[in-house]
Order: C-alpha cells, then sequence, then structure tokens
C-alpha cells in the first residue's frame, strides 16, 4: 500500500457529460474524505465517510454531485450534467483514529469541463 | 463563521533569511490547527500540528488563542522550502474532522 490512489488523474469532458472518479484509500483508514480546489484557493470540503456511510455533505454541493463508498473502501464521486464551474481539482484523504487525525491526500483528479 | 485567513498569496524571501507564514482564524469551539504543506508536483502532506508542539524540517509554529494566530515559523529558511502552505483547522472532539482551509501561501526562496 503506497498512499492514497485516484483515478483518473485528469479528465477533459464536454459540458452537460456525467463524470466519476475513483478514490482508493490507505486500507486500514476508516474515515475518507473528499474535497474540491479550484485555483488559488485552498480545498473546499464537499463530503465525507466513515466506513460506508456517507456522514456529512457540503451545504455548496449541488444534487448533481454524489458519492458513494460500498463496503467501506474506495469511494467514487460523480458529477452529473457538468457544468463549466465544475472545472477544478478533486482531492480525496483519508484517516482513522491511530493517524491522530491526519488527513493523507491523494494526488488529486483534475476536472477539466469544455 | 468558521474561517482560516492565510493573508500573503506570496512570500519571498533570501535563503537564510527567517520566514513567518502567517495564520488566523475565527472558529467558535477548541480548535486542532495543522500546517500542510504542498512542494512541487507532490501531493498534500503534513507539516505539523498545534497538539505536537513539534519542529519539523525546522518550522515550528504556535497556537495564540488571544490573537487567534498559528503562525508558522522558521529562523533560517533553505531553497527547498519553496512550497504551496496551508493553514487548516478542524474542530477538537468533533466526529467528522472536517478540515477547513486558508487560500494557502505561496513561499519562494530565493538562492
Amino acid at each position: 500500500d503506497t498512499g492514497v490512489s485516484q483515478n483518473p488523474r485528469h479528465k477533459i469532458t464536454k459540458r452537460g457529460q456525467n463524470v466519476t472518479f475513483r478514490c482508493d484509500p490507505i486500507s486500514e483508514h476508516n474515515r475518507l474524505y473528499w474535497y474540491r480546489q479550484t485555483l488559488g484557493q485552498g480545498p473546499e470540503f464537499l463530503t465525507y465517510f466513515q466506513n460506508e456511510a456517507q456522514l456529512e455533505k457540503s451545504r455548496l454541493l449541488s444534487d448533481r454531485f454524489s458519492a458513494e463508498r460500498p463496503k467501506g473502501s474506495f469511494s467514487t464521486l460523480e458529477i452529473q450534467r457538468t457544468e463549466q464551474g465544475d472545472s477544478a481539482m478533486y482531492l480525496c484523504a483519508s484517516t482513522d483514529t491511530s493517524s491522530y487525525n491526519e488527513q493523507f491526500f491523494g494526488p488529486g483528479t483534475r476536472l477539466t469541463v469544455l | 463563521a468558521q474561517r482560516v485567513t492565510q493573508p500573503e498569496k506570496l512570500l519571498s524571501v533570501f535563503k537564510g533569511a527567517p520566514v513567518e507564514l502567517k495564520c488566523n482564524y475565527s472558529y467558535s469551539g477548541s480548535p486542532e490547527l495543522f500546517w500542510y504543506v504542498q512542494y512541487s508536483r507532490q501531493r498534500l502532506q503534513l507539516l505539523l500540528r498545534h497538539i505536537s508542539r513539534e519542529s519539523i524540517k525546522g518550522f515550528t509554529a504556535d497556537l495564540n488563542k488571544g490573537e487567534t494566530s498559528f503562525h508558522l515559523k522558521k529562523p533560517f529558511a533553505q531553497e527547498e522550502d519553496s512550497a504551496m502552505y496551508y493553514c487548516a483547522l478542524s474542530g477538537w472532539g468533533e466526529s467528522n474532522y472536517q478540515l477547513i482551509w486558508g487560500a494557502g501561501t505561496k513561499l519562494i526562496i530565493k538562492p
């Protein structure tokens, strides 16, 4: 296990298309987070899972966004009917209590909506 | 409102000079403060956290609750310190440990 992985690393899509991103956390981590980062800004919280349960979702998150974590392992983030404003870096992070709340980040998926 | 403010988008200093990256926060409860760093072409990684009170790569940060600040300091900058630095907080004892982030400061160390 070499850390958190995310796929794809880059995604270019046309406005109106659906996209799905995958995150594989560190295997023993039970908490998983999705963040979005736009140019010149820090990461912005999107949603959080503890095991398979989605416990919190940002109020800023449009209902075009949905995330799942079946079986409490990998997670997917889907964006339906993409808009140009969805263009950003999507970051995944994982942690557990033994990490004392240190979040370990993946490399991110850069989405460009044309 | 919960907020983290990093007033400097860019900080440029010469090698060997002292560095201070500012971070101010607004939080109603007891915060846990972090500094994360992102080197060129690398992922975000934790640099240090206030509860551990340790020095990492020569950097230290002290939580000042009176001034609601958590400034990052290093007495003598090195070229390898050039990176993006993000200050973040989470609510101590809260169940989700969601991180609230500042906008980041780009640190450039000139030779």
